[in-house]
């Protein structure tokens, strides 16, 4: 168990609809980073947020949002959701940007 | 954009044989870690490593970080059937505060007992 949890662990939508997963970090961990697996793209990086801000950005669609709270939980909102969209989204940890990140145990989208 | 290449895609071997894999990147990275993803599940930490020429080790598994910041291995010993699963080299660049991983497309590994 990494002490990275995420919810829910399945979710099953329509395309066009909207979807929101939550991540809680380890404890003490301010940083957090989403990715996202497709079948046949690996682990993409999405975004890093460091305490509550944003810090860094990769492959992240403009249909997609982040945020993270003062509690340091985030929260990874997609919108208008494709097909292609299908795939499995985890957040990660670490203590500090530049660390060892821990995953969670990720969120399998699936779009109908 | 930079790009870590992990070979082999694929591996079957035998039960207590010795595995190798690497990764190599087109560009310099600070960090290299290793990590082991079982069906479903998320990717598991195994190794970090932070210096170029460093080597460390977690049990039966060895990494390496190459000389040249642009290659890692990976080495397990005496296989098992735990083993089994989907490993990923991962390089971290950037600026301290804003770095990112990027992933290797990862080598799965099968044993035969």
């Amino acid at each position: 168990d990494s002490g990275v949890t995420q919810t829910p662990k399945h979710l099953i939508t329509a395309t066009g609809q909207r979807v929101t997963l939550r991540c809680s970090p380890r404890s003490g961990d301010l940083s957090v980073y989403w990715y996202q697996q497709s079948l046949d793209q690996g682990l993409q990086f999405l975004i890093h947020y460091y305490n509550g801000e944003e810090r860094a950005k990769g492959n992240i669609l403009e249909r997609f949002s982040a945020q993270q709270f003062p509690d340091l939980h985030s929260e990874l909102n997609l919108s208008s959701l494709e097909l292609g969209d299908s795939a499995l989204y985890f957040c990660a940890s670490s203590g500090n940007a530049g660390d060892e990140q821990y995953f969670g145990p990720g969120t399998r989208l699936t779009v109908t | 954009g930079q790009q870590l290449n992990q070979s082999p895609q694929s591996m079957f071997i035998q039960e207590g044989e010795d595995v190798s894999m690497n990764c190599t990147s087109s560009s310099i990275f600070n960090t290299w870690l290793w990590y082991k993803q079982d069906p479903g599940e998320g990717p598991v930490l195994l190794i970090a490593l932070y210096k170029a020429g460093e080597l460390t080790s977690n049990g039966r598994l060895t990494a390496q970080f190459g000389t040249t910041r642009k290659d890692s291995f990976l080495n397990i010993s005496a296989s098992i059937p735990s083993d089994v699963g989907i490993y990923f080299c991962a390089g971290q660049a950037g600026l301290r505060g804003a770095q990112k991983l990027v992933f290797g497309q990862g080598t799965r590994l099968t044993i035969n007992p």
